[in-house]
């Protein structure tokens, strides 16, 4: 089983805001990366570090955190944010990378 | 921009090998501040870390893959390979390779990932 622990799915209305959280103990420690994952697709990398974005992904992602939650924030999402979301950081000794359980993102 | 393609057997049976390598192209495995890794995630299921090399051949394992889990790298290649032994239907997945970037000691992110390829375990 996973350390880190995200809600299975949420949904949002189109153009609202939707937080997805990442619990761990590691996570007080450790930076937490958010990928987003569309049907047969691999993943792509969202957020990373504090907050920051790679080249591409819109300034409506952005991350947070504080003690042993990390957030995910889609800030006005759009009808292509619908997808599985992924935390990764280590685990709880520090050794090894670690993924988060998913959160199934639905923009009604 | 850096491409990373899998490639390997697409059926294994029961308690042999699974074995796949990973080519790299617009980038170096020798480069240091990267761990390249695989990852795997079941037919609907979540994504799973299996571990990663670091151009210098050091390894790092998911401790419950451990066992099973030989992951080495060809410089001269610019590629990297994993075996899996022993595999179950439960080793059936998505195998995907990535470079993770590593940096400040408490931070990485996986910027690269390859388009993954579809393992199945049976006989």
């Amino acid at each position: 089983s996973s350390e880190l622990t995200q809600d299975p799915a949420v949904s949002v209305a189109l153009g609202q805001t939707v937080r997805i959280t990442c619990q761990g103990d590691s996570l007080r420690s450790y930076y937490t990366s958010w990928y987003q994952q569309k049907p047969g697709q691999a993943p792509v990398l969202v957020i990373y570090g504090e907050n920051n974005r790679p080249s591409g992904i819109p300034d409506r992602f952005s991350g947070s955190s504080s003690g042993n939650t990390a957030s995910l924030t889609i800030t006005g999402a759009q009808a292509e944010d619908e997808a599985d979301y992924y935390c990764n950081s280590r685990d709880s000794s520090g050794n090894h990378y670690v993924f988060g359980t998913g959160t199934k993102v639905t923009v009604l | 921009q850096v491409q990373l393609q899998e490639s390997g057997p697409g059926l294994v049976k029961p308690s042999e090998t699974l074995s796949l390598t990973c080519t790299v192209s617009g980038g170096s495995v020798s480069s240091g501040s990267y761990h390249w890794s695989w990852i795997r995630q079941p037919p609907g299921k979540g994504l799973e870390w299996i571990g990663y090399i670091y151009y210098s051949g050091s390894t790092n394992y998911n401790p419950s893959l451990k066992s099973r889990v030989t992951i080495s790298v060809d410089t001269s290649k610019n590629q990297f390979s994993l075996k899996l032994s022993s595999v179950t239907a439960a080793d059936t997945a998505v195998y995907y390779c990535a470079r993770a970037e590593y940096y400040g000691g408490n931070s990485h992110h996986i910027d690269y990932w390859g388009q993954g390829t579809l393992v199945t375990v049976s006989s």
